[in-house]
């Protein structure tokens, strides 16, 4: 399933730019997620918006600010990286449901393609 | 706190033999959802399966199997006749069930790189 897109694919930035990434989901889900990968590192999770709110954040460097404007959509901007944030970037969705006993969960994450990032 | 330790790095097998691939997990619930996703070089992570805790059943989809024991807190993946196209890093992860509603992070494995040589 190929439900969610990431722009830009690939990504060179200087320390002191400004992008932004993007995430889009066609899936109709209630949840987005932004994770980070490093090379010889388990993925990490980054941020979790439920809802459009933001329901975790693991002590990520301000650096990194998510924004999701609504359910289909989820940005990460990035502001004054390091040469060690370069990793692939990928977003995935999920259908949340309330409660163990709530069927409309699958909790399964479909991920997009990733946007490979290289600080300079 | 979740941990899910995937042991094997890299295996290299040739076409057509069977290869498991280990997944180990560590969780204090008794409400879990564990998954397997396969990325192959593009780097999107597919989904592969998902399971919950309550089932312990085993799994077969073609060529795939799964073995789920809760007993030694393993969920192991099988391939059976390997092909070339199975080349990829597969991952395990865990999914605790958040019970007062809403999303959660799924922890990751570290990986296993597996190599089907021709």
């Amino acid at each position: 399933e190929t439900g969610v897109t990431q722009t830009p694919r690939h990504l060179v930035m200087g320390m002191t730019n400004k992008k932004s990434l993007k995430c889009e989901q066609h899936l109709g889900h209630n949840a987005m997620y932004w994770y980070k990968q490093s090379a010889k590192k388990p993925l990490e999770l980054m941020f979790v918006y439920s809802l459009e709110e933001r329901v975790e954040n693991n002590s990520v460097p301000s650096r990194f600010s998510p924004e999701c404007p609504n359910s289909s959509h989820l940005f990460l901007h990035l502001h004054t990286l390091q040469p060690e944030d370069s990793a692939l970037y990928l977003c995935a969705s999920s259908q949340e449901g309330w409660g163990i006993l709530d069927f409309t969960s699958t909790d399964t994450q479909y991920f997009g393609p990733g946007t490979r990032l290289t600080v300079l | 706190a979740q941990k899910v330790t995937q042991a094997q790095t890299e295996i290299s097998v040739v076409e057509k033999e069977d290869v498991t691939l280990d997944c180990v997990y560590e969780t204090r619930d008794t409400t879990y959802y564990l998954f397997w996703y396969k990325q192959p070089p593009s780097g999107e992570l597919v989904f592969l399966i998902r399971r919950n805790s309550f089932d312990e059943q085993n799994e077969i989809s073609g060529r795939y199997s799964w073995n789920f024991q809760k007993s030694t807190s393993s969920f192991n993946f099988t391939i059976t006749a390997s092909q070339v196209v199975d080349s990829a890093v597969y991952f395990c992860a865990l999914s605790e069930v958040y019970s007062g509603g809403g999303a959660d992070g799924l922890t990751f494995g570290k990986g296993t790189h597996l190599i089907i040589q021709p």
